[in-house]
């Protein structure tokens, strides 16, 4: 049972343009949601996070949306960048569950062409 | 100063070996955690250490035994080792009590393969 899935195994992208990731969700016990990138042969890396009481939150050149009643978030990035070039997870947690168990997506691939 | 170090990168060993990871991290975090990567890509959660205690412990088989000799360490050793244990396992950590989960940190993930 996947509580969280990313259902573009990938994305293509122009550079300067805008990348949009897409998440859904399935438990609505979930109220903190994260982003992480990942090249290759390296760990995840935390990009950007949203509160269960937010709406959306930026920083730089990267803003996450969330819309609780469609039980969905998105990651933009704009504009891309072809550093940007990563697997990008997002993962999901519920407060007053076990410490910080994060429940994650299976990643979309994104590619960013100069 | 790496933050969270994993030894070694890569692991490839015969069925029914018994095998360790080390994890260490130096940022002074609570909360240590295991997970896997299988083949479909999927990063699920194995255990959690909080202060050397075990917090989390998601229906891993009993051959694979986390160990915390100190919140700076979470070692993970799996015994008997099968094929379907072929997988990159990723340490990380974070600070004890963030709400909502918090950002964690993570090692750069040790593949494992059994042959």
């Amino acid at each position: 049972d996947q509580q969280v899935k990313q259902n573009s195994p990938s994305l293509s992208v122009q550079e300067g343009r805008i990348s949009i990731l897409n998440c859904d969700y399935t438990n609505s016990m979930f109220d903190y949601f994260l982003w992480y990138k990942k090249y290759p042969a390296e760990g995840p890396t935390f990009l950007i996070s949203i509160s269960s009481i937010k709406d959306k939150n930026e920083d730089g050149r990267f803003t996450v949306f969330l819309n609780k009643s469609a039980k969905h978030l998105s990651l933009h990035i704009v504009p891309s960048q072809p550093g940007d070039s990563a697997v990008y997870f997002c993962a999901a947690s519920a407060s007053g569950t076990s410490y910080g168990k994060l429940t994650f997506g299976q990643g979309t691939i994104l590619t960013v062409h100069p | 100063d790496t933050a969270v170090s994993q030894t070694p990168k890569y692991l490839v060993t015969q069925m029914g070996n018994d095998k360790s990871i080390k994890c260490e991290q130096n940022l002074g975090h609570d909360t240590m955690y295991w997970y896997k990567q299988d083949s479909k890509k999927f990063l699920k959660i194995m255990f959690s250490y909080n202060n050397k205690e075990l917090i989390i412990n998601e229906t891993v088989p009993n051959r694979f035994s986390p160990k915390s000799p100190d919140k700076a360490h979470l070692n993970l050793h799996i015994n008997s080792l099968e094929l379907g244990d072929s997988a990159v396992y990723f340490c990380a950590s974070s600070r004890q009590g963030l709400a909502g989960g918090g950002e964690q940190f993570f090692g750069p993930g040790t593949r494992l393969t059994v042959l």
